[in-house]
């Protein structure tokens, strides 16, 4: 079966720069939702798209922003990028039923 | 608002050994509980959940039940196997009503190791 597919699997930034973290749910779900988990942490909820329109917002750096696009793909932009955002993110999908199934995740490491 | 507390430090054991994780949760609302396991290198894969109250979760030998009265939802499997060493997450979700569920709030995790 399909699963939510994240790009790119590593990433490798310098302060101050910016990067952008994509995320294709899986077919026919229609939320969207972003984590950020820092090193030995738990996973933190950033923000959520519900067909396209944003559904709920969480602990999101005002450097981050992100929709949700018609193919209801996702796009987490973060720029002034500091040393503190490297990390885990997650991106998750769901519907219906509601249960969440997750991406591999994207490291970020800020240098 | 709404939290979930697992037990602390990590649990070491040994192959065929019985396992409790702890969990308990506050929330404002009516939650669905989850357990979530991540396997060192990837994502959160959904190992097992409840939706109400006395709701039995389980799934590949691992078992949780809803306690309502306790706001507990204890992970346990009677034998564990070294494949099993991964970290283990505790999360709700509140019921917000029709098709879309709330963002997951997790515990902080607790990570099994199990020798041979």
């Amino acid at each position: 079966a399909a699963g939510v597919i994240q790009s790119p699997r590593h990433l490798i930034k310098e302060k101050r720069e910016t990067a952008t973290l994509k995320c294709y749910p899986i077919p026919r779900h229609d939320t969207v939702y972003w984590y950020q988990q820092g090193p030995g942490q738990d996973p933190q909820f950033l923000i959520s798209f519900y067909e396209k329109m944003q559904s709920d917002k969480g602990s999101i750096p005002d450097r981050f922003s992100a929709q949700q696009f018609s193919d209801y793909h996702s796009e987490l932009n973060m720029s002034s990028l500091e040393l503190g955002d490297s990390a885990l993110y997650f991106c998750a999908s769901s519907h219906g039923e509601g249960i969440q199934y997750f991406g591999a995740g994207t490291r970020l490491s800020v240098l | 608002g709404d939290s979930v507390t697992q037990m602390e430090g990590p649990v070491t054991l040994s192959e065929e050994a019985f396992l409790t994780i702890n969990c308990t949760y506050t929330a404002t609302g009516y939650p669905s509980l989850f357990w979530y396991v991540q396997y060192p290198g990837e994502g959160l894969q959904l190992l097992l959940k409840a939706t109400k109250a006395d709701d039995k979760g389980s799934n590949k030998g691992f078992e949780a039940t809803y306690r309502k009265e306790t706001t507990s939802f204890h992970l346990e499997k009677g034998s564990v196997q070294v494949s099993d060493s991964a970290v283990y997450f505790c999360a709700l979700t509140i019921n917000a009503g029709g098709t879309s569920y709330g963002k997951l709030t997790f515990g902080q995790g607790t990570i099994l190791t199990v020798h041979p």
